[in-house]
């Protein structure tokens, strides 16, 4: 059974451009949550996903960050214009159901904004 | 959201035991008290969780207080693998959000 998978695992982009991060979670899994982490730093949850549902995006910064989780695919978390600020680790992590207490992470996408 | 509060790091020999605290003094009630890590450049790895009674899985355990304002991760044998980052997360029962600090850097001596 895979894990979850992120791609891709490095992420080059210049200032302005557009970032594309795809999640896939493990099999079975309909819950997706994305979390950011900036160096020396702990994660900062973003935003909770279930199958064509935002749950909880209350961690999204308001502009430019969006994230979906569709019927068929991968999540995507999508970050446009982006800025020096925006590099950092974005993990992905699916859990089971609502109630499950684990939460599987992929191995990260590392964002780099020159 | 309830705060935990952790040693930045820690030190341990090879296949000695290591005792990770976490204070929660404003735990509530309904908060379950999760333990993940992080090796180096790699994703978080779930270790264990726990609500009121110590637990035991095949990695480690979680000794609770008995007023639940600390816990305890106990590696029962630490090896070279165990070094990584240890985080002490509260969830309020539904496992949404987990809100991370910095946790413990856990070093692990040959």
């Amino acid at each position: 059974n895979a894990g979850v998978m992120q791609n891709p695992r490095h992420l080059v982009r210049r200032r302005g451009q557009e970032a594309r991060l795809r999640c896939s979670p493990m099999k079975g899994h309909s819950h997706v949550y994305w979390y950011r982490q900036l160096p020396e730093e702990g994660l900062k949850f973003m935003v909770y996903l279930q199958k064509e549902n935002i749950i909880d995006e209350s961690g999204m910064p308001k502009e430019r960050f969006s994230a979906e989780f569709p019927k068929e695919g991968p999540s995507i978390l999508r970050i446009q214009q982006v800025v020096r600020g925006d590099s950092a680790a974005y993990f992905c992590a699916s859990s089971l159901s609502e109630g499950s207490y684990e939460q599987y992470f992929g191995p990260g996408t590392r964002l780099t904004v020159t | 959201d309830a705060k935990t509060t952790q040693p930045n790091s820690m030190e341990s020999n090879e296949e000695e035991p290591v005792h990770l605290p976490c204070n929660h003094s404003t735990i509530s009630g309904t908060d379950y008290i999760h333990w993940y890590r992080q090796l180096p450049s790699q994703g978080p790895e779930y270790v264990i969780h726990g609500l009121t009674s110590n637990v035991n899985n095949r990695m480690a355990s979680l000794a609770i207080a008995e007023d639940r304002k600390s816990s305890t991760l106990i590696l029962h044998r630490a090896t070279l693998r165990d070094a990584a980052v240890y985080y002490c997360i509260l969830d309020a029962g539904n496992n949404r959000k987990l809100i991370w600090g910095l946790g413990t850097s856990l070093a692990v001596n040959p």
